[in-house]
C-alpha cells in the first residue's frame, strides 16, 4: 500500500517557539494532504486540507496564522505550529489518498507528538 | 455536518470470540464509510470501506456492514486474538455531496478493543 511518512517523530520545545512537521508521500503523489489533531483518549479532529501549489483550506476554529501549512510539491506538506504553547501540545497526525480518489481510503503518517514547555 | 457516535466504553472479550463494534450517524447518509484500526501512538491504518449500496463487506476476519435505514454501521472481528486489541474508528465525508468532500473525512471518537487469551 501507499506510505506516508511524518518526521519528526515526536518534538519537545520551548514555549513560543515554532515548529514544524513534514508529511511526504513516499510511492505516490498527492495533490490533497490532511492534516489532523488528536488529543489523548480522543478522537481524530480534522485541521485543515492541505492543497498542492494553492492555500490550504481551514476547518471552523482553526487559526491559520497559528498552524501554517505549506504544500510545495505533490509529496510534500508542511504543518509548522507557530509560537507554540503548552495547549498545543498533541498528536498531528498528516494523511493523504491517492490522487482523483474521491472516496479511496486515506494513508495515514505516523504521527507527530509534540510538547511544549 | 455529520456527527459520529461510537461506544466510548472499551470492549473487553475473550480470546476466540467475536468482537462487534457499532458506529452511528446522524444527519444524511453517506455515500461510503469507512472503518480505521489505531494502535497507541501510531497513526490509523485503513481496514475496510463500504459504499452506501453495499449490505455488508468481507476481508478476512473482518466484516462490515451498513443499515443506511438504521443509520448505523457494524464492525465484526470473528475467531478474536489478542493482536486485534486496539482502537478502531468509523470514518465518513463530512458531506453528502462530493465536491465539498474530496477526499475528506471525520472520525468518531473510537472504541477500544481489548482480547483476552
Amino acid at each position: 500500500g501507499a506510505v506516508v511518512s511524518q518526521h519528526p517523530s515526536w518534538v519537545i520545545c520551548k514555549s513560543g517557539t515554532s515548529v514544524k512537521i513534514e508529511c511526504r508521500s513516499l510511492d505516490f503523489q498527492a495533490t490533497t494532504m490532511f492534516w489532523y489533531r488528536q488529543f489523548p483518549k480522543q478522537s481524530l479532529m480534522l485541521m485543515a486540507t492541505s492543497n498542492e501549489g494553492s492555500k490550504a483550506t481551514y476547518e471552523q476554529g482553526v487559526e491559520k496564522d497559528k498552524f501554517l501549512i505549506n504544500h510545495a510539491s505533490l509529496t510534500l506538506s508542511t504543518l509548522t505550529v507557530t509560537s507554540a504553547h503548552p495547549e498545543d501540545s498533541s498528536f498531528y497526525i498528516c494523511s493523504a489518498g491517492l490522487a482523483g480518489g474521491y472516496t479511496g481510503e486515506l494513508f495515514f503518517g505516523e504521527g507527530s507528538r509534540l510538547t511544549v514547555l | 455536518s455529520q456527527k459520529i457516535e461510537q461506544n466510548s466504553e472499551a470492549l473487553n472479550i475473550q480470546e476466540g470470540k467475536t468482537a462487534t463494534l457499532t458506529c452511528n450517524y446522524t444527519n444524511y447518509s453517506p455515500a461510503y464509510l469507512q472503518w480505521y484500526r489505531q494502535d497507541p501512538g501510531r497513526g490509523p491504518v485503513f481496514l475496510l470501506l463500504i459504499r452506501e449500496n453495499e449490505k455488508e463487506k468481507r476481508k478476512e476476519r473482518l466484516k462490515v456492514t451498513f443499515d443506511t435505514t438504521l443509520k448505523q454501521s457494524l464492525f465484526h472481528i470473528t475467531a478474536s486474538q489478542p493482536a486485534d486489541s486496539a482502537t478502531y474508528l468509523c470514518a465518513l465525508p463530512p458531506f453528502r455531496r462530493r465536491s465539498s468532500n474530496t477526499g475528506k473525512l471525520i472520525f468518531g471518537q473510537g472504541t477500544t478493543l481489548q482480547v483476552k487469551p
